[in-house]
């Protein structure tokens, strides 16, 4: 079955302006989650979503916010971007929010701001 | 943060059983571990996770110490294409998906 989808892979975005990013699920999972991961500051965990609903928020600021569709498909926004915002976008889709759950994650969509 | 600790980097020559550490010193009783794995610019790859017992698939195998402190990730026979950043991550299950990196294991296979 699909993998993971993230939309676009690429994207150059200048200083100020905002983004929205896409992610679409495996089939029949529910949960979504989103990640950061800039070479300083490694992998960090920004949201996860389930049922439309956020569950968990990393340490992020107000600029970064996302939401789900009842089809589990997920959008994160990014606002009033900044040269900091550059980097891999990566979300991460599992069957439940709890348990004994892995998570697959997409391929990413790399940020450039200038 | 991240609640595991890793070396940053470790070889293995192609054949050979790549084993790599992770410490977990603080870990609750309700945490599981985790280990995914991300290849040059990919998204993290699930690799294996236990609890208490040690644990094999088809990659790899996982043995954690009885007072659950440490635990290995073992790789019995590493290829090429296993070079690649490792994570250790301890996980509440019943906590939500959020996934907490750290450094993670840098592990370069050579011929």
């Amino acid at each position: 079955k699909a993998g993971v989808t993230q939309t676009p892979r690429y994207l150059i975005k200048t200083r100020g302006q905002q983004v929205t990013l896409s992610c679409s699920p495996i089939s029949g999972h529910r949960s979504v989650s989103w990640y950061q991961q800039t070479p300083g500051q490694g992998l960090q965990f920004l949201f996860e979503y389930f049922s439309e609903t956020q569950r968990n928020k990393g340490n992020f600021p107000g600029r970064f916010s996302g939401r789900q569709f009842s089809n589990s498909r997920s959008e994160m926004n990014v606002s009033t971007l900044e040269l900091g915002d550059s980097a891999l976008y990566l979300c991460a889709s599992s069957l439940r929010w709890r348990g004994n759950t892995e998570a697959f994650f997409g391929q990413g969509t790399r940020l450039t701001v200038v | 943060d991240a609640k595991t600790t890793q070396p940053p980097s470790m070889d293995c020559a192609e054949g050979r059983a790549a084993n790599l550490p992770c410490n977990h010193s603080t870990i609750s009783g309700n945490e599981y571990v985790y280990w995914y794995r991300q290849i040059h610019s990919q998204g993290p790859q699930y690799i294996i996770h236990g609890l208490k017992n040690n644990e094999t698939n088809e990659m790899a195998s996982l043995i954690i110490t009885e007072d659950r402190k440490s635990s290995t990730l073992i790789l019995p026979h590493a290829t090429l294409r296993d070079t690649a950043v490792y994570y250790c991550i301890v996980r509440v299950e019943q906590a939500g998906t959020a996934l907490i990196f750290g450094k993670g294991t840098t592990l370069s296979v050579s011929s």
